[in-house]
């Protein structure tokens, strides 16, 4: 167990339709960062918060976007789904943000969306 | 940009048998280097790292890796294959150990009785 959570395990729903994953990052960990596994792309970095602000941007669609709580969880928005967003999304956590030595992250279970 | 290459997307080796699976990397700075196992319908579980340390890492489940600068390379292997290592192994790549994973397309291990 990595100590990151994410909710709901698994997703069905239909195409058009919107979406919200939630991670709960390990106890005292301030970045998340949020990967999409698919078929056709691999495993691929979409965003990075730190602290709240996001940090970094990777291959996000316009469709998704994602917020960073006070609390520090961090809940991945996706609309206007498309079959091709099917995917397993995984939420991985960290301890620092950038700039200072290794902090490694760690990984979720992963929410497994499909859409229909 | 950093890439990573991950050569042969399944590999397969009988029980008790080595086990090589390779990674080259490109990067513009020193990179970090990781490999990750992901077993069917569970998360990633790092393996091993290099953060410019030693350059022969050891890693968990008898699995260690070799950071040749001069090949770009960071091959992953293991003496002896376990069927419990059948999995998809991952070799990742981060720019400051802070920054985003840049990962390879995998590699499905199967171990043969």
């Amino acid at each position: 167990d990595s100590g990151v959570t994410q909710t709901p395990k698994h997703l069905i729903t239909a195409t058009g339709q919107r979406v919200t994953l939630r991670c709960s990052p390990r106890s005292g960990d301030l970045s998340v960062y949020w990967y999409q596994q698919s078929l056709d792309q691999g495993l691929q970095f979409l965003i990075q918060y730190y602290n709240g602000e996001e940090r970094a941007k990777g291959n996000i669609l316009e469709r998704f976007s994602a917020q960073q709580f006070p609390d520090l969880h961090s809940e991945l928005n996706l609309s206007s789904l498309e079959l091709g967003d099917s995917a397993l999304y995984f939420c991985a956590s960290s301890a620092a943000g950038a700039g200072s030595s290794y902090n490694e992250q760690f990984f979720g279970p992963g929410t497994r969306l499909t859409v229909l | 940009a950093q890439s990573v290459t991950q050569l042969g997307s399944h590999v397969s080796v009988s029980e008790g048998a080595l086990v090589l699976l390779r990674c080259n990397y490109s990067s513009s700075v020193p990179p970090y280097l990781f490999w990750y196992v992901q077993y069917p319908n569970q998360g990633l579980q790092l393996l091993l790292k290099y953060t410019s340390a030693a350059t022969l890492v050891k890693g968990i489940n008898g699995f260690e890796a070799e950071f040749k600068k001069s090949e770009t390379s960071f091959h992953l292997t293991k003496p002896s294959a376990h069927m419990s290592d059948a999995a998809e192994y991952f070799c990742a790549v981060s720019e400051t150990g802070n920054t985003p994973l840049v990962f390879g397309k995998g590699t499905r291990l199967s171990v043969i009785a």
